[in-house]
């Protein structure tokens, strides 16, 4: 079975100041990696993925994350975080042997941007 | 323009009164999933489907019911809601297997049964 581990329920920030999003998994198979974030009532937007090829995956909007397969690991990092970065932040796996699309979430980080 | 559509956004009903929350989505996925988010658990997995008329239960399927009879639309049921089921809901839908991409989500539809 999967499992993911978000260490951080909150994490308060001041803004321009770098941040890190920790995110560490548990599976015995190959996985795909996730960002997933959530504004204020809204949706989950994917923020950036890590299918194969290289590590270091970017979004449009500055975050950037490293699969590091030995510490099966996948923290987001930003090196200067805005008042619009204020959101919710899911880690995802899927199991890429298995027959199913399933999304396995951890329990979400809250980033909370101060000016 | 990708999207799955959720509706309603908002329901407040009483225990015991059935509803259905609907979703469609536009990219001929075959996948598609229903969740539901909690304070401090994250997304779990209610119901999901691998096409048309195939349906399977996922981490936590007591009290819902899916169907899957057009390949567009995955409608959500609660023959009986209970409290317990007051939640924030969100449809997803993907491409399988080799072509995967993404998982694409909905709004949300968030319920409260009281």
């Amino acid at each position: 079975a999967q499992s993911v581990t978000q260490l951080d329920s909150q994490v308060p920030v001041f803004e321009e100041a770098p941040v890190e999003l920790r995110c560490n998994y548990s599976s015995s198979v190959s996985v795909y990696l996730f960002w997933y974030v959530q504004y204020p009532n809204q949706g989950l937007q994917l923020l950036l993925k890590y299918l194969s090829g290289s590590t270091l995956v970017e979004s449009i909007n500055g975050f950037e994350a490293e699969f590091n397969k030995s510490q099966t690991s996948f923290h987001l990092r930003k090196p200067s975080v805005h008042i619009s970065d204020t959101a919710e932040y899911f880690c995802a796996v899927i199991p890429v042997s298995y027959n199913t699309d399933k999304l396995i979430f951890g329990t979400g980080t809250r980033l909370q941007v101060f000016p | 323009e990708a999207q799955v559509t959720q509706n309603p956004r908002y329901l407040i009903t009483v225990t015991g009164k059935k509803l259905t929350v609907t979703c469609s989505q536009n990219m001929n996925h075959e996948y598609m999933s229903w969740y539901r988010q909690d304070p401090g658990l994250g997304l779990r997995q209610i119901y999901y489907s691998m096409n048309v008329e195939v349906t399977d239960k996922g981490d936590v399927p007591e009290g819902y019911k899916v169907s899957r009879k057009e390949k567009r639309n995955f409608p959500l049921i609660l023959e009986s809601p209970s409290p317990n089921q007051t939640s924030l809901y969100f449809c997803a839908s993907s491409s399988t297997g080799k072509s995967y991409t993404e998982a694409f989500f909905g709004q949300g539809t968030r319920l409260t049964v009281v």
